[in-house]
């Protein structure tokens, strides 16, 4: 069955801590992104990856790392300089071209203690 | 800077009422308009991917239409289970999709 997963559903950081939100797809798709979903908002592009060990920044990337070691895997850090972590954040994959159809995973919900 | 507009924010309708979502785009060089349903605290689901002006795709009560300027979304005979938040994008230059932020329908009994 494939598709995208995201793990945790929800995460819990303390002021100071960098988290990890992990994100897998079985679609053997080339390109993957990171969006961020805050109340009445749109998404907005963290980063994206249209190969492995290769990313580039979005419109938000400030606070945020990522890697891309295997194709199926696109791990988000959100770092202690991430001053307003809390939101839903979304990953998703395509094919490969920015201009394709990108499917979402089930979403990470971080909240701050 | 490209721009993706959605109206109205919110919509509510009562189950049958057929109406209309609007995606107003400024790109340029339109590569595929897209539209995503979202249910709450659940990820994008893809409905249609149009291309070109004149273009129309239908799922089930879902119809999207696409101009030079913007993109309809039709309802028709709405159904309670249709309530979500719908999403259009587009892709803009070399860089992935921008959003809108979205029409949120509520659809009464």
């Amino acid at each position: 069955d494939g598709g995208i997963t995201q793990s945790p559903k929800y995460l819990f950081r303390k002021e100071g801590q960098n988290v990890t939100l992990s994100c897998e797809q079985n679609l053997n798709h080339d390109a993957m992104y990171w969006y961020r979903q805050d109340p009445g908002q749109g998404l907005r592009l963290i980063y994206y990856s249209q190969i492995v060990n290769d990313f580039q920044k979005g419109d938000i990337a400030e606070g945020y790392s990522v890697s891309r070691e295997k194709k199926e895997s696109f791990p988000l850090t959100v770092t202690s300089a991430q001053k307003n972590p809390t939101a839903f954040y979304l990953c998703a994959s395509s094919q490969g071209r920015v201009e394709e159809t990108q499917y979402f995973g089930p979403g990470t919900r971080l909240l701050v203690l | 800077e490209d721009q993706v507009t959605q109206s109205p924010e919110a919509l509510r309708l009562q189950e049958g009422e057929s109406s209309s979502l609007n995606c107003s785009y400024t790109v340029s060089g339109l590569r595929g308009l897209f539209w995503y349903r979202q249910d709450p605290g659940k990820g994008p689901e893809f409905l249609f991917t149009l291309y070109s002006a004149g273009e129309e795709k239908e799922k089930e009560r879902l119809k999207a239409t696409l101009t030079k300027k913007e993109s309809f979304l039709h309802i028709t005979a709405p159904k309670p289970e249709d309530s979500a938040t719908y999403l259009c994008a587009v892709p803009s230059g070399n860089t992935p999709l921008v959003f809108g932020k979205g029409t949120r329908l509520s659809v009464i009994a």
